[in-house]
């Protein structure tokens, strides 16, 4: 079975620090990885990994792939309160649906002024 | 705004009652998603429907009941619900398996 596996489970800290999260995936065929922020409501897709050692970036958000690794990281530079939300990490199930997607517990991240 | 509408925002109902959440997307999208998120808990995918077909059924209680007339509308049809589907549900698109998901905003449901 699939597994995702988000680490650390939360993290406090203040404006303008830097923050790293971190996303291990278990699965037999890699596809692809997914992180998300969940706010007070709908998680919004923030990228999409699917080549190992590319940095997709945007704004003060970048994530990298380890394919090797089945692992991913994503940071966040000079955070923001506005950065407080629960960080979603996902992956297509390997069993062959493209439908299908396994979810992290996630990060909750607080950003204390 | 998402482009997927979920609605209602919140819905309190007693164990006997019957209900339906409804989800729209905007997005031009060829499958809608049903999760349910509990505390502490993973997204669990509850049912995919792609070009009004289902794909996926997660081994849902049959309490549980999905419905999609079309592509751009989505149904979760409740009934004699247990209290522990108290949970936040979430509607999703995407224009294919492999492209992202995009989620409304979700229904908040407590059962008494």
């Amino acid at each position: 079975e699939d597994k995702v596996v988000q680490s650390p489970l939360s993290l406090v800290v203040h404006e303008g620090d830097t923050v790293t999260l971190n996303c291990s995936y278990e699965v037999t065929n890699f596809r692809s990885l997914l992180w998300y922020k969940q706010e007070k409501k709908a998680p919004t897709f923030l990228f999409m990994l699917t080549s190992s050692g590319i940095e997709k970036k945007s704004g003060r958000l970048s994530s990298i792939l380890d394919k090797k690794e089945l692992s991913s990281i994503l940071n966040i530079t000079a955070t923001q309160t506005g950065d407080s939300a629960i960080y979603l990490c996902a992956g297509p199930n390997s069993g062959g649906s493209n439908y299908k997607l396994t979810f992290g517990k996630g990060t909750l991240l607080t950003v204390n002024p | 705004e998402t482009g997927v509408t979920q609605t209602p925002r919140h819905l309190v109902m007693g164990m006997t009652n019957k209900k339906s959440l409804k989800c729209e997307q905007h997005l031009g999208h060829n499958a809608m998603y049903w999760y349910k998120q509990s505390a502490k808990k993973p997204l669990e995918l509850m049912f995919v429907y792609s070009l009004e077909e289902r794909v996926e059924n997660n081994s849902v209680p049959s309490r549980f009941s999905p419905e999609c007339p079309n592509s751009s509308h989505l149904f979760l049809h409740l009934h004699t619900l247990q209290p522990e589907d108290s949970a936040l549900y979430l509607c999703a698109s995407s224009q294919t398996g492999s492209q992202p998901q995009h989620f409304g905003d979700g229904t908040r449901l407590s059962i008494l």
